[in-house]
């Protein structure tokens, strides 16, 4: 398996602009998670979903974010409109869970670096 | 809810230096529990997982960490450090019935060569 794919690798762009980020998960996986890295907040957990259910936004900044999977292979996050403080790096994982068993590790893509300027 | 406490922001030693990093975590029930590793401009990996047996376990790259239950604690070893470990480590924790992996703030350790 090729692991998780993200893309782009890197964006830049210029404030008010629409972003979108993009995630492919490990197949078989079914669950997803949408972190945000930057130097001053860390490791931010954003949104995770569950069979293409999300569960937990409640880490979604504000109403210009918002994320979707509309299928098992594929998620988008996207912010509209972009401003400066957006610029991080923005990291997918996904990983199964067996029930009675628990959840295996998460597993991370190589991350979006996003640049809002 | 559940929360992750890594008691080291930065870490710096020297090659051939022990190192051990501090993980506490607060959750009722059984817990899985990870460390991951982040080399400078990359993405996360998984160092090492602790599910359920020996307390004591064994990773990638010489780490290892042990799991005391009264303590709440998963702290990651390493007897001898190489400067290719420089890199931030994060804990992880979640319950078995949770969706949620909830990340500690992580470390940053440095060695010097």
């Amino acid at each position: 398996d090729a692991g998780v794919i993200q893309s782009p690798r890197h964006e830049v762009t210029e404030m008010g602009q629409e972003v979108t980020l993009r995630c492919k998960p490990i197949s078989g996986h079914n669950s997803l998670f949408w972190y945000r890295q930057t130097m001053m907040r860390g490791l931010e957990l954003l949104i995770y979903f569950n069979n293409n259910v999300p569960i937990d936004d409640s880490g979604m900044p504000e109403d210009r974010f918002s994320a979707k999977m509309p299928n098992a292979s594929f998620s988008t996050l996207k912010i509209q409109p972009s401003e400066p403080r957006d610029s991080a790096v923005y990291f997918c994982a996904s990983r199964s869970r067996k029930w009675g068993w628990g959840h295996t590790e998460a597993f991370f893509g190589q991350g979006t670096r996003l640049t809002v300027v | 809810a559940q929360s992750v406490s890594q008691h080291n922001h930065h870490v710096i030693l020297s090659e051939a230096a022990s190192l051990e990093l501090g993980c506490n975590y607060s959750y009722g029930g059984t817990v899985n529990l990870f460390w991951y590793v982040q080399y400078p401009g990359q993405h996360l990996q998984l160092l090492l997982k602790y599910f359920s047996g020996d307390p004591l376990v064994k990773g990638i790259k010489g780490f290892e960490a042990e799991f005391i239950k009264s303590k709440f604690s998963f702290n990651l070893r390493k007897p001898s450090v190489q400067w290719s470990d420089t890199a931030e480590y994060f804990c992880a924790v979640n319950g078995p019935n949770d969706y949620k992996l909830s990340f500690g703030a992580g470390t940053t350790v440095t060695v010097r060569a």
